[in-house]
C-alpha cells in the first residue's frame, strides 16, 4: 500500500492563480480530509468528505473547494489564492471501530503565495 | 477558544525514562482521542488512539490514558528514544455523521541521549 500520497511537494503560486493539491489513498477509507498547518498552530481542518459523492466544511473552508467523485482522491482546489494561504497543507483518512480510530497523513504539500 | 490544550510547548526527558505528554480538553461530547508525532518537513505520523468508552489503550511503548470527568489525557512513552524527539500533537473527534477533528498546538518532546 502507498497509503495516502499528495501531489505537488512543494509548489508557487502569484495571488489571483488556482490551482488543485492533488490527494489520494489506498486503503479503500471512507473518511478524508485536507488541513493546513500554519507556524504556532495545530492542524485546521479545511474540507472533509464522509464517502463518494459527500463533502462538508471544516473550521477554515473559506478560499477553497472539494470534490470526492471516488473513493480514492479527494482534491483541494484553490479558487483565487491569496497569500493568506502560504500554509503548509496536509491531505489525511481515516478509519474507524467502536473502540479507536486511525487517521493517516499524506506528505504533506507546502504553498507559497506571493 | 481552543477546545483542545497541550499547555506544555516543550518537554525534554532523559533516554530510557518515561515521557508523559498532556492534554486537556473542554467538550465533554468528544468520542475518539488520538495522538500523533510529527518531524520538521513530514506529515503527522498517527500513533495510538482512544475511544470515551475506554480509559487506556496500549500499543507497545505508548499508552494513552484517558481521564473523562477531569478531561485530560495522557502518552505515556516508555522507555523513551533520541527518535521519538518530535512534536506531539493531540487530537479528538466527534462520533457523529461529520468529522470534526480538533487538534492541540503540540508539545515538543526531546529525548537527550
Amino acid at each position: 500500500n502507498a497509503g495516502v500520497t499528495q501531489t505537488p511537494k512543494f509548489q508557487v503560486l502569484k495571488t489571483g492563480q488556482s490551482m488543485t493539491l492533488q490527494c489520494a489513498q489506498d486503503m479503500n477509507h471512507e473518511y478524508m480530509s485536507w488541513y493546513r498547518q500554519d507556524p504556532g498552530m495545530g492542524l485546521r481542518l479545511i474540507h472533509y468528505s464522509v464517502g463518494a459523492g459527500i463533502t462538508d466544511q471544516g473550521e477554515v473552508p473559506n478560499g477553497y473547494n472539494v470534490s470526492r467523485s471516488t473513493t480514492e482522491d479527494f482534491p483541494l482546489r484553490l479558487l483565487s489564492a491569496a497569500p493568506s494561504q502560504t500554509s503548509v497543507y496536509f491531505c489525511a483518512s481515516n478509519l474507524r471501530d467502536r473502540e479507536q480510530e486511525t487517521q493517516y497523513f499524506g506528505p504533506g504539500t507546502r504553498l507559497l503565495v506571493l | 477558544d481552543q477546545q483542545v490544550k497541550q499547555n506544555s510547548p516543550s518537554l525534554s526527558v532523559q533516554e530510557g525514562r518515561i515521557s508523559i505528554l498532556n492534554c486537556d480538553y473542554t467538550n465533554s461530547m468528544f468520542d475518539y482521542f488520538l495522538w500523533y508525532k510529527k518531524y520538521p518537513a513530514e506529515g503527522p505520523t498517527f500513533l495510538i488512539s482512544i475511544s470515551s468508552i475506554k480509559d487506556k489503550n496500549e500499543d507497545g511503548r505508548f499508552t494513552v490514558f484517558l481521564n473523562k470527568s477531569a478531561k485530560h489525557l495522557s502518552l505515556h512513552i516508555v522507555p523513551s528514544q533520541p527518535g521519538d524527539s518530535a512534536v506531539y500533537f493531540c487530537a479528538a473527534n466527534f462520533d457523529n455523521y461529520g468529522q470534526n477533528f480538533v487538534f492541540g498546538p503540540g508539545t515538543r518532546l526531546s529525548v537527550l541521549p
